[in-house]
């Protein structure tokens, strides 16, 4: 079957110091992979994706993260947090259809 | 990048009454659109998938009398949500895709807040 699974419900970080979100999928092929951002009210950005080309993927506002086949992760980074980092974060596969499959979200908060 | 545009932000209505959302993209032409809802502190629920010119398809589960869904033109998509009671008060948002790649990107709308009284 076909599922997405994001590690972590919440992970909280202080300003300044790396941050990791996790998320693996499960699949019998390779699917195109997005992360996107939610801040309070808000509609989703997307951050980044990968679709099949380079593994490590830069997007926007310093994240970035690595397609690992051997692992079906796709964890998303950034070196350091900022304290606009803090929001919601969704880690979305497609596998080859029209829809999304939506993860279950890491809430991302930043401790001053 | 593709702009979607939600109105109205924020409704609140009585219950009982229907309530219309408007889902536009700006810059380019979509002819899939996707309704989610999304509850305090979840993720998004599929609703429905939105096709110009054609019947929505429905997830399991969402009632097709309940939640209207129109996709007249290219660039808009309406949801309208009938006889509207305390439960339907949620978060939705719409999101389209450029082009007719079934894999790229999506774009999203800012959501609409509903409460019903």
């Amino acid at each position: 079957a076909q599922s997405v699974t994001q590690l972590d419900s919440h992970v909280s970080v202080s300003e300044g110091t790396p941050v990791l979100l996790r998320c693996n999928y499960s699949s019998s092929y390779s699917p195109s992979l997005f992360w996107y951002v939610q801040h309070p009210n808000k509609g989703l950005q997307l951050l980044l994706k990968y679709t099949s080309a380079a593994t490590l993927v830069k997007g926007i506002n310093g994240f970035e993260a690595e397609f690992k086949k051997s692992e079906t992760s796709f964890h998303l980074t950034k070196p350091s947090a900022h304290m606009s980092d803090a929001a919601e974060y969704f880690c979305v596969p497609n596998f080859g259809n029209e829809k999304l499959t939506f993860g279950t979200g890491t809430r991302l908060t930043i401790i001053p | 990048g593709a702009v979607v545009s939600q109105h109205p932000s924020w409704v609140i209505c009585k219950s009982g009454t229907s309530v219309k959302i408007e889902c536009r993209s700006l810059d380019f032409q979509a002819t899939t659109m996707f309704w989610y809802r999304q509850f305090p502190k979840k993720s998004l629920m599929l609703m429905a998938t939105s096709n110009e010119g054609s019947k929505a398809t429905y997830e399991q589960g969402v009632e097709k009398d309940k939640f209207l869904i129109n996709h007249a033109s290219l660039t808009l998509s309406t949801l309208t949500v009938t006889s509207a009671h305390p439960e339907d008060s949620s978060f939705y948002i719409c999101s389209a895709r450029a082009g007719l790649n079934p894999t790229g990107e999506l774009f999203f709308g800012e959501g609409s807040r509903l409460t019903v009284l």
